[in-house]
C-alpha cells in the first residue's frame, strides 16, 4: 500500500541554525503534501502545503520543495527559534482509488532547537 | 473562528468497556475525520464523513468501532469493546470540503481525546 517515509526521527540544532526534514512517498500519483506541527498535548496544526504542480514554496522562515520524479519532498525551517521545537509531520495524499485524497502521514520529526 | 472541539480531553477505561468521543467541526466544514494516533507515530485515518455520509472506512476496525455524524454536523466514534492496542490519541479533524477527483482542503485538527485501555 501507499507509504511516506520520514527521516530522521529526531534532529537537534542550536538556536539560529537550520532545520531539514526530508519525506519520500510511494504513490505516483499524490498530488498534495502538506507539513504539520504538533505541540505537546495539541492537535497537529498546518504549516505549509505544496501541490505537485509546483516544485517549491516559501513562508517567511519555512519552504518546502518537492521532486516529483523522485518522489521526495522536503521542509526546510531557517533561523531556527525554540518555539519551533515541536513534533513535526510529512503528509502525502493518496493518488487513487476509493481513499483518493485522503492522507498518508509520516512516523514524525521531533526538532529541538536548543537556546 | 472556533476551532474543532473534541471531548473528553482524556479518559481511562479497563480492556473491554465500551468508551465514545465526540467531536465539534468547524462551522460550515462539511467533510469531517477521524484519525487514531499512537504514540510515537503520524495520525492514520479511520473514518471520513461528507456532511452526514460516509467516503471512506476503509481502515476502521468495523468489529469494535463504529463512528456516526448526525444531521452533518458534530461525530461520535465509539469502541466497543476496549482492547490494550487502542491506547491512542484519537484525533478529530474538518475541511471545507472533499471534491471529486480527490481534491484536497486544508485539514484543521482538534486537540485530540487521549485513551488509556488498562
Amino acid at each position: 500500500g501507499e507509504n511516506v517515509e520520514q527521516h530522521p526521527s529526531t534532529l537537534s540544532v542550536q538556536e539560529g541554525d537550520s532545520a531539514v526534514i526530508k519525506c519520500t512517498y510511494s504513490d505516483s500519483a499524490s498530488n498534495y503534501f502538506p507539513w504539520y506541527k504538533q505541540e505537546l498535548g495539541k492537535g497537529p496544526q498546518l504549516i505549509i502545503d505544496i501541490r505537485s504542480n509546483v516544485g517549491e514554496k516559501k513562508d517567511q522562515r519555512i519552504a518546502v520543495t518537492l521532486n516529483k520524479t523522485a518522489k521526495h519532498f522536503s521542509l526546510h525551517i531557517t533561523e531556527t527559534q525554540p518555539e519551533d521545537s515541536a513534533v513535526y509531520f510529512c503528509a502525502a495524499s493518496i493518488g487513487y482509488g476509493g481513499s483518493q485524497g485522503n492522507l498518508i502521514f509520516g512516523k514524525g520529526t521531533k526538532l529541538s532547537v536548543k537556546p | 473562528e472556533a476551532g474543532v472541539a473534541q471531548s473528553p480531553r482524556y479518559k481511562i477505561i479497563e480492556k473491554r468497556q465500551s468508551v465514545a468521543f465526540w467531536c465539534n467541526p468547524i462551522s460550515g466544514h462539511a467533510t469531517l475525520y477521524w484519525y487514531q494516533q499512537i504514540l510515537g507515530q503520524g495520525p492514520k485515518l479511520l473514518i471520513q464523513f461528507q456532511n452526514n455520509g460516509v467516503v471512506d472506512d476503509s481502515q476502521l476496525p468495523k468489529d469494535r468501532f463504529s463512528a456516526e455524524r448526525l444531521k452533518g454536523v458534530d461525530s461520535t466514534l465509539k469502541i466497543q469493546p476496549a482492547k490494550l492496542e487502542d491506547s491512542a490519541v484519537y484525533l478529530c479533524a474538518s475541511s471545507t470540503r472533499w471534491g471529486s477527483g480527490g481534491t484536497q482542503e486544508t485539514q484543521y485538527f482538534g486537540p485530540g481525546t487521549r485513551l488509556l485501555v488498562l
